[in-house]
């Protein structure tokens, strides 16, 4: 599910089924966007990335739609294993050379249930 | 081989303390970031620097004060630590040129003032 204020986003799947989270980011002019793992105790990683000019994008097990029209990201994780389970964060990119800036979006957690 | 690493990792410290958090990187990057993660997960950049030149200085107090002695070092110096500072600390870094460079994350320094 997902909610706003004081709790994390969280969103429970079965393993083995397919997950969806969702992001919204907030400037139209971002060109790239970028997916974190999150897992606990740890920095973020990347996951997979994609250009304004595409909307979609796949990598193994992940998929990323971009949806410029309503400015919404979205990350797509095929058959979730409990490896899976982190918190998920979009970011936008904006700047130029050497100024590059990344705005996260506000993470949502996963649970993937055995 | 750790790639992007930060000390200390735990840090417990008293109210109207100063503490400094050190970063490093091996990845021969010339850009680097601060990030403070708060409680609720939520991630925002502090400052970045590239080539040790400041580039990025969001809305920070000025009891914190970044210090880069060169392209692979990256600092965090707090002044009068509050209460509002405890949160997670993550240092990154990446190539500075081209959007698509991946950012790199290191492990994080806990941040606790009581």
């Amino acid at each position: 599910g997902e909610s706003v204020g004081l709790h994390l986003p969280t969103l429970s799947v079965q393993e083995g089924d397919n997950s969806i989270i969702n992001c919204a980011y907030s400037n139209s002019a971002s060109d790239y966007f970028i997916w974190y793992k999150q897992e606990s105790g740890k920095g973020p990683q990347f996951i997979i990335d994609i250009r304004s000019n595409m909307d979609k994008r796949q990598g193994q097990r992940v998929t990323v739609l971009l949806n410029k029209t309503v400015k919404h990201l979205s990350l797509q994780i095929a058959a979730t294993q409990p490896g899976d389970s982190a918190v998920y964060f979009c970011a936008e990119i904006r700047g130029g050379s050497g100024t590059y800036k990344y705005i996260f979006g506000t993470g949502t957690r996963l649970k993937v249930l055995a | 081989d750790t790639a992007v690493s930060q000390t200390p990792k735990y840090l417990v410290t008293q109210m109207g303390n100063d503490k400094s958090i050190k970063c490093e990187q091996n990845l021969g990057h010339d850009t680097m970031y601060w990030y403070k993660q708060d409680s609720k997960k939520f991630l925002k950049i502090m400052f970045s620097y590239n080539n040790k030149e400041l580039i990025i200085n969001e809305t920070v107090p000025n009891r914190f004060s970044p210090k880069s002695p060169d392209k692979a070092h990256l600092n965090l110096h707090i002044n009068s630590l509050e209460l509002g500072d405890s949160a997670v600390y993550f240092c990154a870094s990446r190539h500075g040129r081209a959007v698509q460079e991946t950012q790199y994350f290191g492990p994080g320094t806990r941040l606790l003032v009581l």
